[in-house]
């Protein structure tokens, strides 16, 4: 079962302040890699699926990047907001789609 | 779209007895993968099923089990509770788990006494 990591685990941030995070993956038989956004008492929402390496996608403030070369991916939050307080979760499944591994989240805490 | 619903969303029960748990995917998906989130262990996969079949299965005890019925509903099955099992169970569907993003229903929490 491959490893999905994640760091920072927290982050305290002033609110317009820009943050990102790392997701890493074993960079072999990489399949996709999902961003999630779970907020408190809500349900995990989806962000972006990444499958190819250089991959570079944006909603609004939030951007992610992939290098499956190297195995790893990036999310960037411009301008941090107060309801971006949430646990950002990256996954993927390993040998083409089978167990699908969640690393540990990164929990961003935006301070007004 | 009516997103994903999964029932009960509470649960206790007390140790040794078995319970399930439902899931309604969204319209049109048919791939249903189950969570388990504990304080200490985070998500972690149980079970994926895709046209009626389980697909994938992650390293849970064989008490953990589960179905898919014609209609993409599905119920997972823990029989023999334990203290351990007590957590939130997730279930998320997609038209295709791996490439497609997956829906999350609202989660149902288990705890066991």
């Amino acid at each position: 079962i491959l490893n999905v990591e994640q760091s920072p685990q927290s982050l305290h941030v002033q609110e317009g302040d820009s943050t990102n995070f790392t997701c890493s993956f074993p960079s072999s038989n990489f399949y996709a890699l999902h961003w999630y956004r779970w907020e408190t008492a809500k349900s995990p929402e989806a962000l972006f699926v990444m499958t190819l390496n250089g991959d570079e996608k944006k909603k609004g403030r939030i951007s992610a990047t992939l290098n499956t070369k190297e195995g790893y991916s990036y999310l960037y939050i411009k301008g941090s907001q107060p309801e971006d307080s949430a646990t950002y979760l990256c996954a993927s499944p390993d040998n083409y789609g089978q167990n699908f591994v969640f690393g540990p989240g990164t929990r961003l805490s935006v301070l007004p | 779209k009516a997103g994903v619903t999964q029932t009960p969303r509470y649960l206790i029960k007390t140790r040794g007895q078995q319970v399930t748990l439902s899931c309604s995917p969204i319209s049109g998906h048919r791939s249903v993968s189950w969570y388990q989130q504990t304080p200490g262990q985070g998500l972690q996969f149980l079970f994926e099923y895709f046209s009626e079949t389980q697909r994938n299965k992650g390293n849970f005890p064989g008490r953990f089990s589960g179905r898919q019925f014609s209609n993409s509903r599905s119920e997972m099955n823990v029989s023999t509770l334990e203290l351990g099992d007590s957590a939130l169970y997730l279930c998320a569907s997609s038209q295709t788990r791996g490439i497609n993003e997956q829906y999350f229903g609202p989660g149902t929490r288990l705890t066991v006494t």
